[in-house]
């Protein structure tokens, strides 16, 4: 399996306030995604990284971003938090992009008050 | 548009038997990937199988074969002698010619009676 953890892991917060979801791999891979996954919509892009520093946006970037530091670290930021944000939030890492697998972190349940 | 579209939202299928979960996709590139995860329970995401638009081998991993027809534009996951630990949401997903992103369905929730 791949090395790649997500933290926290379930988190209760109130609308308004900031919040920060980390994703650390121990793959070195180039790439790693923040999607979302929501009840009728499957899993959706938020933001990727193709290098330290290097992002760009999904389909569903507003209200979000990202920082990349380190290889193993991918940063989601959540400015002020909504209901709407309230999902599973899932980090994958590919060493490639186009058909290179993506392997997913086990998620990080979030609910937004 | 590039889609993927599954028409199954919930299926069953007897332990030891066999299941086809249907996947069809849309797009016009040349060059793709198809990839089928598993979700179960639990909540992860588990990699299963993954088909490259010119291999011209069906491929199989253990009791998991993706049934790949180009001209259909389809991607049937193919199950052989289900196991309870089997029950699952089963995603299809593709990622079109040298694109980071991976393009979802919305999911087959298969659940294997005993």
């Amino acid at each position: 399996d791949a090395g790649i953890t997500q933290s926290p892991r379930h988190k209760v917060t109130e609308t308004g306030t900031p919040v920060t979801l980390r994703c650390h791999q121990t793959e070195n891979h180039r790439y790693m995604y923040w999607y979302r996954q929501d009840p009728g919509h499957g899993l959706r892009l938020i933001h990727y990284s193709y290098g330290v520093k290097d992002t760009d946006k999904g389909e569903v970037s507003d209200g979000y971003s990202v920082s990349r530091s380190k290889t193993e670290d991918f940063l989601l930021t959540l400015e002020s938090a909504t209901s709407s944000q309230t999902s599973v939030y899932f980090c994958a890492i590919s060493d490639a992009a186009g058909e290179e697998t993506q392997y997913f972190g086990p998620g990080t349940r979030l609910l937004v008050l | 548009a590039q889609k993927i579209t599954q028409t199954q939202p919930g299926m069953f299928v007897q332990e030891k038997e066999a299941v086809t979960l249907d996947c069809t996709y849309d797009t016009s590139d040349q060059s793709y990937g198809l990839f089928w995860y598993k979700q179960p329970s639990s909540g992860e995401m588990i990699f299963l199988i993954y088909q490259g638009s010119y291999d011209e081998q069906n491929a199989t991993e253990g009791r998991y074969s993706l049934n790949f027809q180009k001209a259909r534009k389809s991607a049937n996951l193919v199950i052989s002698a289900s196991q309870l630990g089997d029950s699952a949401m089963y995603f299809c997903a593709m990622t079109p010619d040298s694109s980071y992103k991976l393009i979802f369905g919305s999911g087959t929730r298969l659940l294997v009676r005993p």
